[in-house]
């Protein structure tokens, strides 16, 4: 079976400062995929990144950059100066065929994540 | 716009009852999905689909029904089974099943009265 942890729960800080949110994975597949997405107040999810089990690089797009290391099974998330507006729920997820059947994303339980001005 | 549409928005139901939620996507994907999302948890499939008359159960299906007639539309019943309908109920579509990223939609929030 897989599963996704994402230990931290909420995280707050002070606008500007860097913070990391954790994403540790399992699977038996040697195929899958991660992703990040990003849940505002308003409900949608919106996707941030996806990230195949054979690319180990390291990704940034703006202020945000992903750390994927297969050796640890994780897959942070950086968000460099934060802002007020990057305040959310993010959710890692995996997908991948454990058992021969795709079934869509396995989610983690999600981090709040609190910018304060 | 291309999007997935869900609706409604907010919608409150009496025990006993079964209601239908509505999604649609003119974002010409072939598989769709329904998951569950409760406070403080993450989101769990109940249902997903990955052609036109075809769909699978997903980790929490007890109590909810769904079709797939069209490409377009992928709605999802809860019947009078679910013993705790009341969440918050996201609807998704995706190239392909599963590896690409999926498009939500705004959600719908149910509530039991």
């Amino acid at each position: 079976a897989q599963k996704v942890t994402q230990a931290q729960t909420e995280i707050s800080v002070v606008e500007k400062e860097d913070v990391t949110l954790d994403c540790v994975y399992e699977t038996r597949d040697t195929t899958y995929y991660l992703f990040w997405y990003k849940q505002p107040p308003s409900g949608e999810l919106v996707f941030l990144i996806r990230r195949n089990s054979f690319d180990e690089q390291n990704e940034i797009s703006g202020r945000y950059s992903w750390n994927f290391q297969k050796s640890t099974s994780s897959f942070n998330f950086t968000i460099t100066a934060s802002q007020v507006v990057d305040s959310a729920v993010y959710f890692c997820a995996l997908s991948g065929r454990s058992g021969g059947g795709a079934d869509g994303l396995t989610f983690g339980k999600g981090t709040h994540l609190i910018i304060q001005p | 716009d291309g999007g997935i549409t869900q609706s409604p928005k907010y919608l409150f139901r009496k025990e006993g009852q079964n209601v239908t939620l509505s999604c649609e996507q003119n974002l010409n994907h072939d598989a769709m999905y329904w998951y569950r999302q409760d406070p403080g948890q993450g989101l769990r499939l109940i249902y997903y689909s990955q052609i036109v008359n075809d769909f699978q159960k997903g980790d929490i299906a007890e109590g909810y029904s769904v079709s797939r007639e069209k490409k377009e539309s992928f709605p999802l019943t809860v019947t009078s089974a679910q013993k705790n309908p009341t969440a918050f109920y996201l609807c998704a579509s995706s190239i392909l099943l599963g590896d690409t990223e999926a498009f939500f939609g705004q959600g719908t929030r149910l509530t039991v009265v």
